[in-house]
């Protein structure tokens, strides 16, 4: 098993563009969710999903977009990206929302 | 809200100098408290998952227990490779869709 898998692994972006960070799992998990991280804030959740078909917000959505159209794979899309979107995001996955979570290896962005 | 606070923020060992981090938390009916590892330029790496107070989990050098109000994580004997950020998080009956995570705790272990 590859476990979750992320791409890219880092991405510089220009004020305004957008870009998809592609994440997917291997696991036949239900849970998937999208974390930022920033130096000093911890772990935050931009958005997460309980199965195919359903997404809803975390704690920063704005400025994000998801989507579930399979199992296996859950597409973060930044629409016009931001210098304040500049973080780590991880992608995360699990059997259920209660269960251990295990995390992919991230992607960097930086926004300019 | 569920609210998670780690401490120290920063701990510096020697090789053999047993210590423990605090995670103590907040949270409307505990689903579950996770500690996890995480390496400088990595994902966060999961080490245990405790659901109930009295409840212990060892793995190697690291021990973890839980309480009402909050959880430890003992490290026996460090060694330099136990050096990373430990994060602690939990999952309340009030979010069940959501972990709250603290902000870690950065351990270096020097030889």
């Amino acid at each position: 098993n590859a476990g979750v898998t992320q791409t890219p692994k880092f991405q510089v972006l220009k004020t305004g563009q957008s870009m998809t960070l592609q994440c997917a799992q291997d696991m036949n998990h239900e849970y998937m969710s999208w974390y930022r991280q920033d130096p000093g804030m911890g772990l935050r959740l931009i958005h997460y999903s309980v199965g195919a078909g359903i997404t809803d917000q975390g704690e920063v959505p704005n400025g994000y977009n998801v989507s579930r159209s399979t199992t296996e794979d859950f597409p973060l899309r930044l629409l016009s990206a931001a210098p304040s979107q500049t973080s780590v995001y991880f992608c995360a996955s699990s059997y259920s929302a209660q269960e251990t979570q295990y995390f992919g290896p991230g992607t960097r962005l930086l926004v300019l | 809200e569920d609210q998670v606070t780690q401490s120290p923020e920063a701990l510096r060992l020697q090789e053999g100098e047993s210590s423990s981090l605090n995670c103590s938390y907040t949270v409307s009916g505990l689903r579950g408290l996770f500690w996890y590892r995480q390496d400088p330029g990595k994902g966060p790496e999961f080490l245990f998952t405790l659901y109930s107070a009295g409840e212990e989990k060892e793995k190697e050098r690291l021990k973890a227990t839980l309480t009402k109000k909050e959880s430890f994580l003992h490290i026996t004997a460090p060694k330099p490779e136990d050096s990373a950020t430990y994060l602690c998080a939990v999952s309340g009956g009030g979010s069940n869709y959501k972990l709250t995570f603290g902000k870690g705790t950065l351990l270096t272990v020097n030889p």
